[in-house]
């Protein structure tokens, strides 16, 4: 497997546009977080799916921001409008979440630049 | 709400060293908890997943202890090299309350060996 597969690599953008971050899971893993990185705060969960639905999203900063998860294989994160202090690397990860729970794997991230 | 501490936030030691990195956290009801490293500008590496029935994990130079009732992890890295340097982190999944499911993390520690 290719492990979880996130892209853009890099997004350099404009204040108020909208920005989609899209992240395709390890194949057979049923739990997919989104997670993003900054300095100040370090790592952050935004929200989290199980079986592809949404279960946790209290980490998501504002109504600015929204997650999905169509199928087993696909999510989304978009930002709409984006704002200088949304910039920061987004991660996505994925795990196993039967019994026993697996390891989590993450992706490379995408680095948000919103100027 | 879990809450997970690491101790010390950063680590300079010098080649050949055996090091110990602490993790705490403040609630023990965890389904498994897990050490990543992250390189400068990089995603997280999985380094060692610990199941909560379990006390110690093995990987190569690296091993890593679970004592869930009193809410502590240790990786331990024997025979330090310069290769090792990168931030630590670690997360536990959790089990129960407000915070199931979710994967928190640490701050992380930066390590430094120097030769």
């Amino acid at each position: 497997d290719a492990g979880v597969i996130q892209s853009p690599r890099h997004e350099v953008t404009e204040m108020g546009q909208e920005v989609t971050l899209r992240c395709k899971p390890i194949s057979g893993h049923n739990s997919l977080f989104w997670y993003r990185q900054t300095m100040m705060r370090g790592l952050e969960l935004l929200i989290y799916f199980n079986n592809n639905v949404p279960i946790d999203d209290s980490g998501m900063p504002e109504d600015r921001f929204s997650a999905k998860m169509p199928n087993a294989s696909f999510s989304t994160l978009k930002i709409q409008p984006s704002e200088p202090r949304d910039s920061a690397v987004y991660f996505c990860a994925s795990s196993w979440a039967g019994f026993p729970r697996g390891e989590a794997f993450f992706g490379q991230g995408t680095r948000l630049t919103v100027v | 709400k879990q809450e997970v501490t690491q101790i010390p936030a950063a680590l300079s030691v010098p080649e050949g060293e055996n090091l110990v990195l602490n993790c705490s956290f403040t609630d023990s009801a965890i389904y498994n908890l897990q050490w990543f490293r992250q390189d400068p500008g990089k995603g997280l590496t999985s380094l060692l997943l610990i199941q909560s029935s379990q006390r110690e994990q093995t990987s190569g130079r690296l091993n890593a202890s679970l004592d869930k009732s009193s809410g502590r992890s240790t990786l331990y890295i024997a025979a330090s090299q310069p290769g090792d340097s990168a931030t630590y982190l670690c997360a536990a999944l959790n089990a129960g309350g407000t915070s199931y499911g979710k994967l928190t993390f640490g701050q992380g520690t930066i390590l430094t060996v120097h030769p």
